[in-house]
């Protein structure tokens, strides 16, 4: 069954570094996402992404976060400069076509920001 | 955005059916109703949706209120492999979907 994978599983940087989250969506699927669940939280929309470029965006989502489909097949986030507060888990998802259709999560990435 | 309302968590035992609520009583129209679950570590996992009918899949019923303004997610007999917290999300039209995830129900399965 296709799945949606991310990687690194778990990644560590000191505070101010600048990250890059890895995504391999499912192959067929046109709309792509990002959360993100900081420790006991919700789980909280960071950004949607189709056709190359960002559909919608939370606030979360300010000057430091980018997004980029650089190849067809993976999605990336980019933190520019961390912050203790962006230490999270980060969950990529995809999805087949816009609205009354499933998201299929990734496993996701553990951010500890140091 | 649609407000839910669901408990914070509920226990069953092995094999027992299980019914989760969810109130969303300022649901629009054509908004679909979506549940999704989070096993433990894990990223957020689509369980089932619906509109007005009941429906049913291979891993869950969804029951919906008439009058659309609550809804049951049932699992018929639950195993230890579904314990997770249990998200209902009613769909916002439009745009991109993304989901909006409330705090859930945590469901904790008895052996």
């Amino acid at each position: 069954e296709p799945e949606v994978t991310q990687t690194p599983s778990h990644q560590v940087t000191q505070m101010g570094q600048e990250v890059i989250l890895r995504c391999v969506p499912i192959s067929n699927h046109l709309y792509f996402y990002w959360y993100r669940q900081i420790l006991g939280q919700k789980v909280e929309f960071l950004v949607s992404f189709y056709n190359n470029e960002i559909s919608e965006k939370s606030e979360i989502f300010d000057d430091q976060f980018s997004v980029e489909r650089p190849d067809g097949s993976n999605f990336t986030l980019k933190i520019r400069s961390t912050k203790l507060e962006d230490s999270a888990m980060y969950f990529c998802a995809s999805t087949q076509r816009e609205g009354r259709n499933e998201q299929f999560f990734g496993p996701g990435t553990r951010l500890t920001v140091l | 955005d649609a407000k839910t309302t669901q408990p914070n968590s509920m226990e069953s035992n092995e094999e027992e059916p299980v019914h989760l609520p969810c109130n969303h009583s300022t649901i629009s129209g054509t908004d679909y109703i979506h549940w999704y679950r989070q096993l433990p570590s894990q990223g957020p996992e689509y369980v089932i949706h619906g509109l007005t009918s009941n429906v049913n899949n291979r891993m869950a019923s969804l029951a919906i209120a008439e009058d659309r303004k609550s809804s049951t997610l049932i699992l018929h007999r639950a195993t230890l492999r579904d314990a997770a917290v249990y998200y209902c999300i009613p769909e916002k039209l439009g745009g991109s979907e993304k989901l909006v995830f409330g705090k859930g129900t945590k469901l904790t399965v008895n052996p």
